[in-house]
């Protein structure tokens, strides 16, 4: 199962875009990138998620390179209150059922600075 | 709004003690799962269900079992505690589609154990 690599820290100055990397080189086709973030003292949040082609919501855009073994998750104007640790995660399956779920590495914490 | 909640923000438990962690969701989910958090760590995966009455081991059950009698809620429970149990205990549920779906997590719930 792919296996994630993230920066364990990244700063980015408040209204710019911050670009968070991530890098999946064993991802296989069917398997899916999500990126979740967590709130000191909150529960992760879902941001975003994507297979192949290129997605933006209301949150973020997540940037997912050709041969999908890299990804970028932009947040295009960063705020105080984008601080937290950035999750990308690839679905990976739970051998003994073939049932899937999520499994977190350790992110990086995004230090949004004013 | 959609609501996980877990029953308790913060408990002290002793050695040996059994330990109950309640979460309920209101979003008719069929998929419920409990992680733990450790500094260094990142999420782990203890248990899952994908329906009332099934269960499915993640990646940490030793010490643990879950129960979940009703499609609401889904327990966690440490028949005895033990020092190394110390930890922050978040659970999330996520609706059909198994794995793709949009997990949504509780605030957590830190366990000490003396």
């Amino acid at each position: 199962d792919a296996k994630t690599t993230q920066p364990t820290s990244m700063d980015c100055a408040e209204g710019r875009a911050a670009n968070l990397p991530c890098n999946h080189s064993t991802i296989s086709g069917n398997e899916y990138v999500y990126w979740y973030r967590q709130i000191h003292s909150q529960g992760p949040q879902y941001i975003i998620h994507g297979l192949k082609n290129n997605e933006t919501n209301e949150m973020a855009s997540l940037i997912i390179t050709e041969d999908r073994k890299s990804s970028t998750l932009i947040l295009p104007h960063a705020t105080l209150r984008d601080t937290a640790v950035y999750y990308c995660i690839v679905r990976v399956s739970l051998m003994d059922t073939g049932r899937r779920a999520l499994t977190f590495g350790s992110g990086t914490r995004l230090q949004v600075q004013p | 709004d959609v609501k996980v909640t877990q029953s308790s923000r913060y408990l002290v438990k002793r050695t040996g003690e059994k330990v109950f962690l309640e979460c309920v969701q209101d979003m008719d989910h069929e998929n419920m799962f409990w992680y733990r958090q450790d500094p260094g760590l990142g999420l782990r995966l203890i248990y899952f269900s994908y329906d009332v009455k099934m269960k499915e081991k993640g990646d940490i059950p030793e010490g643990y079992s879950v129960s979940r009698e009703k499609k609401e809620r889904f327990s966690l429970i440490l028949e005895s505690a033990s020092t190394n149990q110390t930890s922050m205990y978040l659970c999330a549920s996520s609706k059909g589609d198994w794995g793709t779906g949009e997990l949504f997590f509780g605030e957590g719930s830190r366990l000490t154990v003396l």
